[in-house]
């Protein structure tokens, strides 16, 4: 089993729409949550992180933890088509400094 | 302000032939430092990382091996290249606690 799973995709959404994108996990060593974003041929980049369980919001991203479900969620409210990249979750555990990522949903926001 | 160099950008390297690709950070001391390999149109597999000079933990068993020997260099490194070495090669620094990670521009390696 993988330490993070995350659904792949692609994703395809209309500019305006909500969009959801989960990994789970299965370490409950992990203490942050990331999400990422990744244009093609870069280097991701980071878009907020998490301490524990809860939710954090910034503009118009939310990230959400559920630590006893090994859940978390990305929220994009307001979607355009500038947000169509791949977006990556990845946890850390402070105590083996191992920080992994899950494989990436590639997000389309159609105009 | 800490910044990341890897290179080289692209490589193309035969089947059988070495590797080395070098990773430096500046502007901090004592980074934690990680190699990640991503496939193309999939994640960022965790390689390798060091939390110190000489110090290396493998995270997937393979044909690849890492070193530091200074406090702000990372290489990566094969004797024998295959064809499933192909990937983009991302080295990082990842801030101690956890949280952000900072990338180099990547190598683009193919093996022909």
């Amino acid at each position: 089993q993988k330490e993070v799973e995350q659904d792949p995709g692609p994703l395809s959404v209309p500019e305006g729409a909500i969009v959801s994108l989960n990994c789970t996990y299965s370490n409950s060593a992990f203490q942050y949550f990331m999400w990422y974003r990744q244009y093609s041929r870069k280097g991701p980049e980071l878009l907020m992180y998490t301490y524990s369980s809860g939710n954090k919001e910034d503009g118009r991203f939310t990230a959400q933890v559920d630590k006893s479900s090994k859940y978390i969620s990305l929220f994009i409210r307001d979607s355009q088509p500038s947000d169509s990249a791949t977006y990556l979750c990845a946890m850390s555990d402070s105590g083996t400094y191992k920080y992994i990522f899950g494989t990436g949903t590639r997000l389309k926001v159609l105009a | 302000s800490q910044t990341i160099h890897q290179w080289p950008a692209t490589l193309v390297q035969p089947v059988g032939s070495p590797l080395s690709l070098e990773c430096t950070v500046e502007g901090t001391s004592n980074p934690n430092l990680y190699w990640y390999r991503q496939a193309a149109g999939r994640g960022l597999q965790l390689l390798f990382y060091s939390v110190g000079i000489g110090q290396i933990s493998s995270e997937v068993p393979q044909n690849l091996s890492a070193s530091r020997p200074q406090d702000r260099q990372f290489i990566l490194s094969s004797k024998k290249l295959l064809l499933s070495d192909s990937g983009f090669y991302l080295c990082a620094w990842i801030v101690k606690g956890g949280t952000e990670a900072f990338f180099g521009q990547g190598t683009r390696l193919t093996v022909v």
